[in-house]
């Protein structure tokens, strides 16, 4: 199986402030790389996927980058309605594999 | 808009079967790759397996042995039946739609049902 590690666990950050996630695959999985944010009590919702496509309707201040190992999500201003855990997974092999989360607080 | 409704008992005793459908409804089932994930309590998401309009399936070795999942495009709906649960499985459970291109290579997982919580207790 690939394994799928994300960095930080979690993070706290102020409204407007840049904030990055990273998310490395234990061995290459080109783009397949996608990322889902899940709210507290809520279903996990598609934000990036092939590593740095915009899923429609999710705002434009998501953005992701990377391939081959190590991959990133962005959120260029924080807002308070991102208060989540955010998760990475590949699609590259089967079986499909996600990140542990990373939870992203709003101080 | 296509919706997904998952449907089934919400307790199940230890070596039982577990038994779940995804009803698919404002769209076609025989378009995409339809997939079950599941997310114990206060944990992260693991994929369970998918299958395609052919009948064509690919389940997580993990669970390979205890998992099985069908379609019926007459009632637009797959099912989910998992054997010889024990509380490890207890989790919500959700169904979703696989976004693919030609090859194929697939994305991410875009349309989610609501889950469905199963508890694993005599």
């Amino acid at each position: 199986d690939i394994q799928m590690t994300q960095s930080p666990s979690s993070l706290s950050a102020s409204v407007g402030d840049r904030v990055t996630v990273t998310c490395r695959a234990s061995q290459t999985i080109t783009n397949s790389l996608n990322w889902y944010q899940q709210k507290p009590g809520k279903v996990p919702k598609l934000l990036i996927y092939a590593a740095s496509s915009l899923q429609s309707g999710v705002p434009s201040r998501f953005s992701g980058s990377g391939s081959g190992t190590d991959f990133t999500l962005t959120i260029s201003s924080l807002q308070p309605e991102d208060s989540a855990t955010y998760y990475c997974q590949q699609s590259y092999n089967t079986p499909w594999t996600f990140g542990q989360g990373t939870k992203v607080e709003i101080k | 808009q296509v919706q997904l409704q998952e449907s089934g008992p919400g307790l199940v005793k230890p070596s039982e079967t577990l038994s779940l459908t995804c009803a698919v409804s404002g769209g076609s089932i025989s378009t995409y790759y339809w997939s079950w994930i599941r997310q114990p309590p206060g944990k992260g998401l693991e994929w369970v397996g998918y299958i395609y309009r052919t009948g064509s399936t690919n389940y997580n070795p993990s669970l390979k042995s205890r998992v099985t999942i069908s379609l019926d495009t007459s009632k637009s709906q797959f099912s989910l039946r998992l054997s010889s649960v024990t509380a490890t499985d207890t989790a919500v459970y959700y169904c979703a739609r696989q976004i693919y291109s030609y090859g194929p290579l697939f994305y991410g997982m875009d349309v989610w049902g609501q889950g469905t919580t199963v508890t694993v207790s005599s």
